[in-house]
């Protein structure tokens, strides 16, 4: 199994500041990385996919970066709607299809 | 407009079962590879199993922790996904997603789109 560690677990920012989100994987997962916004008591949304590609609507200040085992998430400046939790995923022919473990973005 | 909506968590003794089942409508389900996704209590997110479509060979594969235990099906007639839990422990409490990766053939899916349903939450408690 793939392991999926991220970094950091909690990041404390203002509106308007860069947030840098790492996830590193176990094992070369070539660009076949996602990462997922949650927030509380909703379902995960889909931000980034293939690595650096962003899904349908969201915002261009989102951005990921990376591949093989070392996967950034940008987002460049950040809104009040931008706070919750993070998480990478990977999704190579190595199944289970594992998460991270999260990082929490709060407002500092 | 797409839809998945969770049915059938509830309050399970440790070592009974459950059946989930989730109801998907506004994209073509058969031709869908469906998945179960679950959240324990104020935990992150772990994947439990994928079921490809009957085209594609109507495959399953499992995480370890479920294996054995759980089973996905579906019904394309009723464009409804089941993920069947037996033998249910008290680390399997958790909000059980329903997914959908709807753009895909033969060995692999479109991955910048994927629906998730709300959730039901399952207890496992005596």
């Amino acid at each position: 199994e793939i392991v999926l560690t991220q970094s950091p677990a909690t990041l404390s920012l203002s509106p308007g500041e860069r947030a840098t989100l790492s996830c590193r994987a176990s094992l070369r997962v070539s660009s076949y990385l996602a990462w997922y916004q949650q927030k509380p008591g909703q379902a995960p949304r889909l931000l980034i996919y293939d690595a650096s590609n962003r899904a349908t609507g969201i915002p261009a200040r989102f951005s990921g970066s990376g591949s093989g085992t070392d996967f950034t998430l940008t987002i460049s400046s950040l809104e009040p709607e931008d706070f919750a939790v993070y998480y990478c995923q990977q999704r190579s022919n190595w199944l289970p299809w594992t998460f991270g473990q999260g990082t929490k973005l709060e407002i500092k | 407009e797409v839809q998945l909506v969770e049915s059938g968590g509830g309050l399970v003794k440790p070592g009974g079962s459950l059946r989930l089942s989730c109801a998907a409508s506004g994209f073509t389900f058969s031709k869908a590879w469906m998945s179960w996704v679950r959240q324990a209590p104020g935990k992150g997110l772990e994947w439990v199993g994928r079921l490809k479509s009957n085209a594609d060979g109507g495959t399953t594969d499992y995480a370890a922790p479920v294996k054995g235990r759980f089973s996905i099906s579906r019904d394309d007639s009723r464009n409804t996904l089941y993920l069947q839990m037996n033998s249910l422990k008290t680390e399997d409490t958790a909000v059980y997603y329903c997914t959908a990766f709807p753009y895909c053939s033969g060995v692999s899916c479109y991955p910048g789109v994927d629906y998730w349903g709300q959730g039901t939450l399952v207890t496992v408690s005596s």
